[in-house]
């Protein structure tokens, strides 16, 4: 069956440092993938979507890269603050359906 | 202006009873979606709506009935409630299947 898969560990980092998030995919070829973020108690809020014939996608300090070969997403925040700590979701799709990873918690400490 | 709104955002039942969860957006939006989100925070899609259609229906019990009466309404009708219902349920709209979605504040279930 499509999976998508996040790591499930917190990732803990220093303000100022880049953050690296992974996303990786399995059993199938998604048209696009899609990052978005989630705070606690809230809905999550769409950050970046990345088409399979692009390679790279930016968004202010946001950036996104979808390898097609490693079947992997990775998400970076450059010089991230405390205000970037959250969980980020990566969602895939080839139908329009979108299947969401478990997604990650980012932890940015001042 | 609240883009994606749900009511309510808190609810609190018990077992056996009926509830429904309404939501409204306000952007134009052509699709809109219901999610659950589960303990483990898994988001996972029930249904979608496109234009009043129905156009995804993943494996969800016959106890959940979606409604659409228009294109900026998507109701969520929960008939018998079970312990296994309780999580935190979205409602998502976006301009066309497939585009960048828009959520709104959820609404946590609780059955008891």
């Amino acid at each position: 069956s499509q999976k998508i898969e996040q790591n499930s560990e917190a990732l803990n980092i220093q303000e100022g440092k880049t953050a690296t998030l992974t996303c990786n995919y399995t059993n199938y070829s998604p048209a696009y993938l899609q990052w978005y973020r989630q705070d606690p108690g809230r809905g999550p809020v769409f950050l970046l979507l990345i088409r399979e014939n692009e390679k790279e996608k930016r968004k202010e300090r946001l950036k996104v890269t979808f390898d097609t070969t490693l079947k992997q997403s990775l998400f970076h925040i450059t010089a991230s603050q405390p205000a970037d700590s959250a969980t980020y979701l990566c969602a895939s799709s080839n139908t329009g359906k979108l299947i969401f990873g478990q997604g990650t918690t980012l932890q940015v400490k001042p | 202006d609240t883009a994606v709104s749900q009511t309510p955002k808190y609810l609190v039942t018990q077992m056996g009873n009926d509830k429904s969860i309404k939501c409204e957006q306000n952007l134009g939006h052509d699709t809109m979606y219901w999610y659950k989100q589960d303990s483990k925070k898994f988001l996972k899609i029930m249904f979608s709506y496109n234009n009043k259609e129905l156009i995804i229906n993943e494996t969800v019990p016959n106890r959940f009935s979606p409604k659409s009466p228009d294109k900026a309404h998507l109701n969520l009708h929960i008939n018998s409630l079970e312990l296994g219902d309780s999580a935190v349920y979205f409602c998502a709209s976006s301009p066309r299947l497939g585009d960048e979605q828009y959520f709104g504040p959820g609404t946590r279930l609780t059955v008891t």
